[in-house]
């Protein structure tokens, strides 16, 4: 039972434009979502968080939007950037613990 | 620059042998998880630890997968006996177990059992 989902496995962009990643959970006990960057041959690294408390959070190029009522996030990357294509996983606690479910990821590819 | 490290980078065993995969978390961190990347699955998670104890190991197949934390400075995955589907990337990571709380992850072990 997959409680995190990324339902695109790949996605294309043009450099400059805005990159969009989707992301739905099934648990509405998750309140605690962050994204993950992964390069291969490396580890996941830390991207970006949103608590349940927020819609939205933002850092730099990187957005994350918070629909709690459809059990949705979203992160944008604008603009985006060669250097952006990765895999990109998000990842959601609930409260009280420190278990993170991740989702199968989404796999970025920014044309230059 | 504190990092967490994983050991073997790589291992290729024979169906049926014993593999362990260790961890070294970052220095102060209380948590500790062990995640399996699959295709199919994406970042699974098999276990983790608060202050070395296992909190939660639902993930893992317990008839032959074994987690440990033996001193804060060491996690280890077992697979007794190893089977062709266990072929996977193995990533271990840690962090201070706060809710705003990021995990810093290993480059993994990739595993292949033939």
């Amino acid at each position: 039972d997959q409680q995190v989902k990324q339902n695109s496995p790949s996605l294309s962009v043009q450099e400059g434009r805005i990159s969009i990643l989707n992301c739905d959970y099934t648990n509405s006990m998750f309140d605690y979502f962050l994204w993950y960057k992964k390069y291969p041959a490396e580890g996941p690294t830390f991207l970006i968080s949103i608590s349940s408390i927020k819609d939205k959070n933002e850092d730099g190029r990187f957005t994350v939007f918070l629909n709690k009522s459809a059990k949705h996030l979203s992160l944008h990357i604008v603009p985006s950037q060669p250097g952006d294509s990765a895999v990109y996983f998000c990842a959601a606690s609930a409260g009280g613990t420190y278990k993170y479910i991740f989702g199968t990821g989404t796999r970025l590819k920014v044309l230059a | 620059d504190a990092r967490v490290t994983q050991t073997p980078r790589h291992k290729v065993t024979e169906m049926g042998q014993e593999v362990t995969m260790r961890c070294q978390p970052i220095l102060g961190h209380n948590t500790v998880f062990w995640y399996r990347q699959t295709m199919m699955q994406g970042l699974e998670l098999l276990a983790y630890f608060r202050n070395r104890a296992p909190l939660d190991d639902s993930g893992m197949p317990k008839d032959r997968f074994s987690a440990e934390m033996p001193d804060a400075t060491l996690a280890t995955l077992k697979i007794q006996p190893s089977e062709p589907r266990d072929s996977a990337v193995y990533f271990c990571a840690s962090g201070w177990g706060r809710r705003s709380g990021e995990l810093f992850f290993g480059e993994g072990s990739r595993l292949t059992v033939l």
